[in-house]
C-alpha cells in the first residue's frame, strides 16, 4: 500500500462544475503539498497546508490531520483547470523526503 | 526569468553512455531537490541540498547516480553508464531555508535512454 494514496485517478468534468480530489496519507507529517502538473512536466505548488483550510482564486484546500485525509476544491471548474493534481506529504519533521501520490488526472470539458 | 530553470530539457542518449544534468534554483533558495518521475507516477525522491552540502539521499540512487551543488548554487546530477531504466523526467526543485516552505520546480529533463 503506497504511503499516499489519491482519488479519483481520473475525472472528467463539466465546465462549471465543482471538483473535490481526495488525498489519504498512512504516516504523520509535518505538511502536505497540493502541486498542479501541465502536460509536459511543468509542475505548479499551489498550497501547502499543516492545518485546517486554505484558499487562493477558486481553489480551496482542507486537511484533517487526525483523519489523515486532504482535499482539494475547484470551484466554477474550466478548462484550463484540467492538470493532473499531485498530493505530496512531508512524514515528520527534519525529514526532507517529499511522499508523492500517483496523481489525480482532471479534464474538464467546455 | 528568476524561476527554476534545468538544461537540457530533452535528453536521447544510448545505453551506456553518461549523462549530465544541470539545475539553476531561484537564486535566494538554499534549498535544491532533485526527483524522478516516470509515466503516470508521482515524483520520486533522489536528493536534496542545503546549500552546498547533500544532506540526504534516497536509495533509489545507485552508485551510478552523483549529484553535486559545488558552490551552493546551481547544481548537476550525473548518471554514468546509463540503463534503459533510467529513462524518466528528472525534476529539480528549490526552496527557501525553513522545511514547510513552498517548492518551486523546473520544468524538468526528458532522459530517453535507447
Amino acid at each position: 500500500k503506497n504511503e499516499v494514496e489519491q482519488s479519483p485517478q481520473n475525472l472528467t468534468a463539466q465546465e462549471g462544475e465543482f471538483i473535490t480530489i481526495n488525498c489519504s496519507y498512512s504516516v504523520g507529517i509535518s505538511a502536505l503539498h497540493w502541486l498542479q502538473q501541465h502536460p509536459g512536466g511543468g509542475i505548479v505548488s499551489l498550497f501547502m497546508l499543516s492545518s485546517g483550510k486554505k484558499k487562493h482564486g477558486r481553489l480551496i484546500a482542507t486537511i484533517n490531520i487526525q483523519e489523515k485525509h486532504s482535499s482539494l476544491h475547484i470551484t466554477a471548474s474550466h478548462p484550463r483547470d484540467s492538470a493532473v493534481y499531485i498530493c505530496a506529504v512531508r512524514p515528520h519533521f527534519g525529514n526532507e523526503k517529499l511522499t508523492f501520490g500517483t496523481g489525480t488526472r482532471l479534464t474538464i470539458i467546455p | 526569468d528568476t524561476g527554476v530553470s534545468q538544461d537540457p530539457r530533452h535528453k536521447i542518449t544510448k545505453r551506456g553512455q553518461n549523462v549530465t544534468f544541470r539545475c539553476d534554483p531561484i537564486s535566494e533558495h538554499n534549498r535544491l531537490y532533485w526527483y524522478r518521475q516516470t509515466l503516470g507516477q508521482g515524483p520520486e525522491f533522489l536528493t536534496y541540498f542545503q546549500n552546498e552540502a547533500q544532506l540526504e539521499k534516497s536509495r533509489l540512487l545507485s552508485d551510478r547516480f552523483s549529484a553535486e551543488r559545488p558552490k551552493g548554487s546551481f547544481s548537476t546530477l550525473e548518471i554514468q553508464r546509463t540503463e534503459q531504466g533510467d529513462s524518466a523526467m528528472y525534476l529539480c526543485a528549490s526552496s527557501k531555508g525553513n522545511s514547510n516552505e513552498k517548492l518551486f520546480f523546473g520544468s524538468g529533463t526528458q532522459l530517453s535512454v535507447l
